[in-house]
């Protein structure tokens, strides 16, 4: 069946280093994959989509990597923040299905 | 641009009860999804509309769980007869159109306990 794995253990990291989060996934082939942050008691908020034929994407502090044949995604976020503290989520999608992560924990220490 | 909103935030019931919860996407978007997220865990996709056609509800628990989008725009999911497991967060989300190039966005959710 098909898996999505996120680093389960929470990420604790100092302000202004970079943070990188992992998304493995196994017996899927997504066509998009995307990246959402959500904070306590809300729901995700988008931040990055990456297609399939892409390799990298970046959005100000923001870089997604996509390797189709590793089956992984690399988020970065690059000059960390302690408000960047979140879960942040992957989410794949092929064929209008869409299949979310559990999600990694990010602290960022001031 | 207002935002999807849901109610209730919040709601606890008790087991074999019956409850209901009302989402309203953001205006113009076709597509609109219905998502369990149980504590510690992703998002789960129990529905998805098009429209007010349902383009996935393969994860939906039907002996128990029914939606429906009349007119195409807001939504209700309702859950008869509940179980414990079902305590969750529902999240609600809607994008213009359906497919992974489209962002969704969510609202605020409604948590769920049931007793």
């Amino acid at each position: 069946s098909q898996k999505i794995e996120q680093n389960s253990e929470a990420l604790n990291i100092q302000e202004g280093k970079t943070a990188t989060l992992t998304c493995n996934y196994t017996n899927y082939s997504p066509a998009y994959l995307q990246w959402y942050r959500q904070d306590p008691g809300r729901g995700p908020v988008f931040l990055l989509l990456i297609r399939e034929n892409e390799k990298e994407k970046r959005k100000e502090r923001l870089k997604v990597t996509f390797d189709t044949t590793l089956k992984q995604s690399l988020f970065h976020i690059t000059a960390s923040q302690p408000a960047d503290s979140a879960t942040y989520l992957c989410a794949l999608e092929r064929g209008f299905k869409t299949i979310f992560g559990a999600g990694t924990r990010l602290f960022v220490k001031a | 641009e207002a935002g999807v909103a849901q109610s209730p935030r919040y709601k606890i019931i008790e087991k074999r009860q019956s409850v209901a919860f009302w989402c309203n996407p953001i205006s113009g978007h076709a597509t609109l999804y219905w998502y369990q997220q149980i504590l510690g865990q992703g998002p789960k996709l129990l529905i998805q509309f098009q429209n007010n056609g349902v383009v996935d509800d393969s994860q939906l628990p039907k002996d128990r769980f029914s939606a429906e989008r009349l007119k195409g725009v807001d939504s209700t999911l309702k859950i008869q007869p509940a179980k414990l497991e079902d305590s969750a967060v529902y999240l609600c989300a809607s994008s213009l159109l359906a497919g992974g190039d489209n962002e969704q966005f969510f609202g605020p959710g409604t948590r769920l306990t049931v007793l």
